[in-house]
């Protein structure tokens, strides 16, 4: 299968640990993006990169997260001192490019859980 | 970024076309008007994406009028498998980020 993966699918923490998520897109997409979504709500935009480079980011994400994506290729998602608000599905999606034509496809999410 | 007004939730019978309409009065003249679905426990999905009047794929077809302010999602013949929340979502040309709302709850029943 060629899609988008992401590990764990579930994580469940206690309060004030670090997690780390990853998420590994289609090997030929350019762009990664990662979105928040919260029961009965649509995903919510963290931030995406093209290749390495972080091009944007929302207010979303506080100072208590950080994403990478070293070498152009998978990206991590890392929440320090985790606070039960953080609790939520991660999504990790890719694409080719931006815009029309270059539709976003979605991994399956990890599931966080803040104790 | 355009408005869009959906309804929250909707209910329909295996065999039934199902046509899910979308309000974007503030739709921006370089907005195109895609469309996601998305399952239980996964993540969303693209349908279609269209800019005016008609698109069909082997999934969905998508009217938009002439005056863009509001589009109808149309899925013929829905099976359970079709049970999941669609989102519509109006964005530029050269967009990057999806700006997701509260989507449209389809439950298919037996």
């Amino acid at each position: 299968d060629t899609g988008v993966s992401q590990n764990p699918r579930h994580k469940i923490t206690k309060r004030g640990q670090n997690v780390t998520f990853r998420c590994d897109p289609i090997s030929e997409h350019n762009r990664l993006y990662w979105y928040r979504q919260t029961l009965g709500q649509g995903p919510e935009f963290l931030t995406y990169f093209q290749n390495e480079a972080q091009l944007e980011k929302s207010r979303l994400l506080s100072d208590r997260f950080s994403a990478e994506r070293p070498k152009g290729s998978f990206s991590t998602l890392e929440i320090q001192r985790t606070e039960q608000g953080d609790s939520a599905m991660y999504l990790c999606a890719s694409s080719l490019g931006g815009g029309v034509g270059n539709e976003q496809f979605f991994g399956p999410g990890t599931r966080l859980t803040v104790l | 970024l355009a408005k869009t007004t959906q309804p929250i939730s909707m209910d329909s019978y295996e065999g039934q076309e199902v046509n899910i309409t979308c309000s974007h009065n503030n739709i921006a003249t370089n907005d195109y008007i895609t469309w996601y679905q998305q399952f239980p426990s996964q993540g969303p999905r693209f349908i279609i994406q269209g800019y005016k009047t008609k698109v069909t794929n082997e999934v969905a077809s998508l009217f938009i009028p002439a005056d863009r302010k509001s589009s109808t999602l149309s899925l013929p013949r829905v099976s359970l498998s079709d049970t999941a929340v669609y989102y519509c979502l109006p964005l530029p040309g050269g967009y990057n980020k999806l700006i997701f709302g509260a989507g449209t709850r389809l439950a298919v029943h037996p």
